[in-house]
């Protein structure tokens, strides 16, 4: 285990489904990430927490929607998704997202999403 | 955005080979350029990183070479084992931001 905890492991909902993905970190970080790796993709960042303040949003479509109540959890809210959202979500944490090294860096199992 | 481009897409090496990876880049604003091993049902992990003001770096098998006049930098896995099996991703990190770019991804199979 790598100190960043994912649940659930599989979710498969269907295209007007609302879910809820979870993320909890026990590292003492403050900044946590949200990220998609689709098949024959490379991961892409869709946010990121800073003191659970949202610091950045890669233009994610809103049926995507976090939530960070403190700085060990971070939840992505699903709703009405598409078949091509079917991937794996990550979560990822730091101590802070400025003056840090990848050693730092910790990554989640993620969540395999499958979208029917 | 940065563009990684990350090649070969998928390797096979025999064990006790040598796997070669590499990734080319457009600029060096980055702090580190890392590469990360992923196992199925697993997240990425750190496997080792560089800076770009180093041009090589050793950690037991694994070893990075980088060329800044080439704009790219290669993972080197000696003695290649079945357990090294996994996809590798080349990557930016930026110690500013936080922010980690990935490359497209290596599917490495090491065959006994």
């Amino acid at each position: 285990e790598t100190g960043v905890t994912q649940t659930p492991r599989h979710l498969v909902m269907g295209m007007t489904n609302k879910k809820s993905l979870k993320c909890e970190q026990h590292l003492g970080h403050n900044a946590m990430y949200w990220y998609k790796q689709s098949a024959k993709k490379p991961l892409e960042l869709m946010f990121v927490y800073n003191f659970k303040e949202q610091t950045e949003n890669n233009s994610v479509p809103s049926r995507f929607s976090p939530e960070c109540p403190n700085s060990s959890h971070l939840f992505l809210h699903l709703h009405t998704l598409q078949p091509e959202d079917s991937a794996l979500y990550l979560c990822a944490s730091s101590q802070d997202t400025v003056g840090h090294r990848p050693e730092g860096y910790t990554f989640g199992s993620g969540t395999r999403l499958t979208v029917v | 955005q940065q563009q990684v481009k990350q090649s070969p897409q998928s390797l096979i090496v025999q064990k006790g080979g040598i796997s070669i990876i590499n990734c080319a880049y457009e600029n060096t604003a980055f702090d580190y350029f890392p590469w990360y091993q992923q196992f199925p049902g697993k997240g990425p992990a750190l496997l080792i990183a560089i800076r770009p003001d180093v041009s090589e770096k050793k950690e037991g098998r694994f070893t990075i070479s980088f060329n800044k006049s080439a704009k790219q930098f290669s993972l080197h896995i000696m003695d290649s084992q079945p357990g090294d099996s996994a996809t590798y991703f080349c990557a930016f990190f930026s110690g500013n931001t936080g922010k980690l770019i990935f490359g497209q991804g290596t599917t490495l199979q090491v065959k006994p």
